[in-house]
């Protein structure tokens, strides 16, 4: 298994652009979140998808920031426009849920996002 | 809502001795209780968790965990550490009837010193 694959991995851009992250979960995976790793806040949820559907995005920080998950192997953050304050790690990651227990959430490898 | 506390930022330590990191969490439901672990420049993996049963868990690496629910604690130990244990540890929450997200702590930087 390959694992939660995000693109691109490392990604610099001047304030004011438009910036997208992908992320691909796990092959049968029906949960998928995106996360916010900065020094200051630490990590932050941002937006949590089950079965494609966005159940949570309370942490999403602003109009700037919008999620999709058009099916169930893809998913994309965008952020426009972007500013210095974004610059961050955004983690993708995913999990199989089901009715009862807890399943573990696996992570990709980030994206470092440096906006100038 | 729940929230996590780790109470240290960074904890040197050196070589083969033990090591503890301190979590404490908040809520007002039954949780799951996880330790995650983040190498440079890497995602994060899981060590171990709790979800019911043993209050011990042990998980990946030699590292063990203890769940405390009167002291609302989960610290992370290992009797002997070694430099590769070098890393960013992440203890975390989820309430068991929160579909599976997940809130985490500060993190503590393990700094193994040889």
């Amino acid at each position: 298994d390959a694992g939660v694959i995000q693109s691109p991995r490392h990604e610099v851009t001047e304030m004011g652009q438009e910036v997208t992250l992908r992320c691909k979960p796990i092959s049968g995976h029906n949960s998928l979140f995106w996360y916010r790793q900065t020094m200051m806040r630490g990590l932050e949820l941002l937006i949590y998808f089950n079965n494609n559907v966005p159940i949570d995005d309370s942490g999403m920080p602003e109009d700037r920031f919008s999620a999709k998950m058009p099916n169930a192997s893809f998913s994309t953050l965008k952020i426009q426009p972007s500013e210095p304050r974004d610059s961050a790690v955004y983690f993708c990651a995913s999990s199989l849920s089901g009715s009862s227990s807890y399943n573990e959430q696996f992570f990709g490898p980030g994206t470092r996002l440096t906006v100038l | 809502a729940q929230s996590v506390t780790q109470l240290d930022s960074q904890v040197p330590v050196f070589e083969e001795a033990p090591v503890e990191l301190r979590c404490n969490y908040s809520s007002s439901v039954s949780v799951y209780l996880f330790w995650y672990v983040q190498y440079p420049n890497q995602g994060l993996q899981l060590l171990l968790k709790y979800l019911s049963g043993s209050t011990l868990v042990k998980g990946i690496n030699g590292f063990e965990a203890e769940f405390n629910k009167s002291q609302t604690s989960f610290h992370l130990r290992k009797p002997s550490v070694h430099i590769s244990d070098t890393a960013e540890y992440f203890c975390a929450v989820s309430e068991n009837n929160a579909g599976n997200m997940l809130t985490f702590g500060g993190g503590t930087r393990l700094m193994v010193k040889p």
